[in-house]
């Protein structure tokens, strides 16, 4: 089945800073999406990306969908202790809707 | 508040014990999920409903785990003789079929404890 591994595990950052995490799969990817869990919360969904070398941005997020549509990756600019929290990619199964998380990239910044 | 609820937040259960868990979608919604997970790990799919149908199920959920969701509204999630390693936080999600981006609201969990 679909699997997805995220680099880094954990970043810690100065504020201010910039982040990125990675996300790669073994297979071609149909859509990938993007969710956030901050400490002691639920995950809340960022963005969805379906077309190959997609980009999106929203404020200082900015996410990209590769052109073999086999990975990902977030990058925020200039981090805010805000942004602190869990940064999980999650295709998408085109039938039932079922999200495959990978295991996350905990984003730590130090005011 | 019309987001996706969750009852209990928390349960502590002894070993072999049954439990439910209560999930209230955010209304309209037709498509329903619930995930478990454990510190440290992203989510892991469970099983799905579309309306009241159970259309998907894990090969994570063994024959002690039984969900329904009786008229297409709530679900529920139940584990019987529960065991240590069912120890984690069970999330439910809802998601419209309407939506283009199929994006699901998670609720806060039940944070279930073993002992």
């Amino acid at each position: 089945g679909q699997q997805v591994m995220q680099i880094p595990q954990y970043q810690h950052v100065q504020e201010g800073e910039d982040f990125t995490t990675y996300c790669n799969s073994s297979t071609t990817l149909s859509n990938i999406q993007w969710y956030k869990q901050r400490p002691g919360g639920h995950p809340v969904f960022l963005i969805q990306l379906v077309k190959s070398g997609e980009v999106k941005k929203q404020k200082r997020l900015t996410f990209q969908f590769g052109e073999a549509k086999k990975n990902s990756s977030l990058h925020i600019t200039a981090t805010q202790t805000t942004d602190v929290g869990t940064y999980f990619c999650a295709p998408r199964s085109s039938n039932t809707g079922k999200l495959i998380f990978g295991q996350g990239t905990t984003l730590q910044v130090k005011p | 508040d019309t987001g996706v609820s969750q009852d209990p937040r928390h349960k502590i259960t002894k070993r072999g014990q049954n439990v439910t868990f209560r999930c209230d979608p955010i209304s309209e919604h037709n498509r329903l999920y619930w995930y478990r997970q454990t510190l440290g790990q992203g989510p892991e799919f469970l099983t799905y409903f579309q309306n009241e149908a159970q259309l998907e199920k894990s090969r994570l959920l063994s024959d002690r785990f039984s969900a329904e969701r009786p008229k297409g509204s709530f679900s529920t999630l139940e584990i019987q003789r529960t065991e240590q390693g069912d120890s984690a936080m069970y999330l439910c999600a809802s998601s419209s079929g309407a939506s283009s981006s199929w994006e699901q609201y998670f609720g806060p969990g039940t944070r279930l404890t073993v002992t």
